[in-house]
């Protein structure tokens, strides 16, 4: 069965630096989203793309984030220089269209030191 | 501001008993609620629900939605140890990104 995948499970970065996380959707769907989840609580979307651009985003995505989709299968979230309070588990997901759940990748767990 | 509340916040159970899980909501424009399974990583989907009272199966776990409730219940019968996870209840909002509420978690005991 097709699934979301995710890379890398885990990252370790200093406060200030960039940092890129990978997300590969399921091939034939057209949403993409980003999510995060801080330890112990809730998951919190964080911005959608459709057709090669940013359909809705939340107030956490500032201007440190940024989403890209270089090719045809990668879909990517860069947040220019970390915070101590951006470690948490980042997940990405996808859907076929509007009426389809959406599927989630195992997750990058990022932490800031 | 759309949201989500589950219901209890932990649960501790031993394997055979039955459970029943709550998720009330308030949304602008209702399109459908779904439900996702939380063991050590990634949600893993469920269930997803657009109208009242039809019941969804799948295996010893069933979900229902109450629209004039702004509800829904996710019952897991005759539990079983792997049965032990965080369950996410969530609903789109806006242009479909979904909103969670806190999770149940459920443990259950041998």
């Amino acid at each position: 069965e097709p699934e979301v995948t995710q890379t890398p499970s885990h990252q370790v970065t200093q406060m200030g630096q960039e940092v890129i996380l990978r997300c590969v959707p399921i091939s034939n769907h057209l949403y993409f989203y980003w999510y995060r989840q801080i330890l112990g609580q809730k998951v919190e979307f964080l911005v959608s793309f459709y057709n090669n651009e940013i359909s809705e985003k939340s107030e956490i995505f500032d201007d440190q984030f940024s989403v890209e989709r270089p090719d045809g299968s990668n879909f990517t979230l860069k947040i220019r220089s970390t915070k101590l309070e951006d470690s948490a588990m980042y997940f990405c997901a996808s859907r076929r269209s509007e009426i389809y759940e959406q599927y989630f990748g195992p997750g990058t767990r990022l932490t800031v030191t | 501001e759309d949201k989500v509340v589950q219901s209890p916040l932990s649960l501790v159970v031993h394997e055979g008993d039955t459970v029943t899980l709550n998720c009330s909501y308030e949304v602008t424009n209702f399109r459908s609620l779904l439900w996702y399974k939380q063991e050590k990583k990634a949600p893993t989907f469920l269930f997803m629900l657009t109208s009242s009272g039809i019941e969804k199966k799948s295996g010893r776990l069933s979900s229902i939605l109450d629209k004039k409730e702004l509800s829904s219940i996710l019952n897991i019968t005759a539990t079983q140890t792997g049965d032990s996870a965080i369950y996410l209840c969530a609903v789109p909002s806006g242009n479909t990104p979904l909103v969670f509420g806190k999770g149940t978690r459920l443990s259950v005991i041998a």
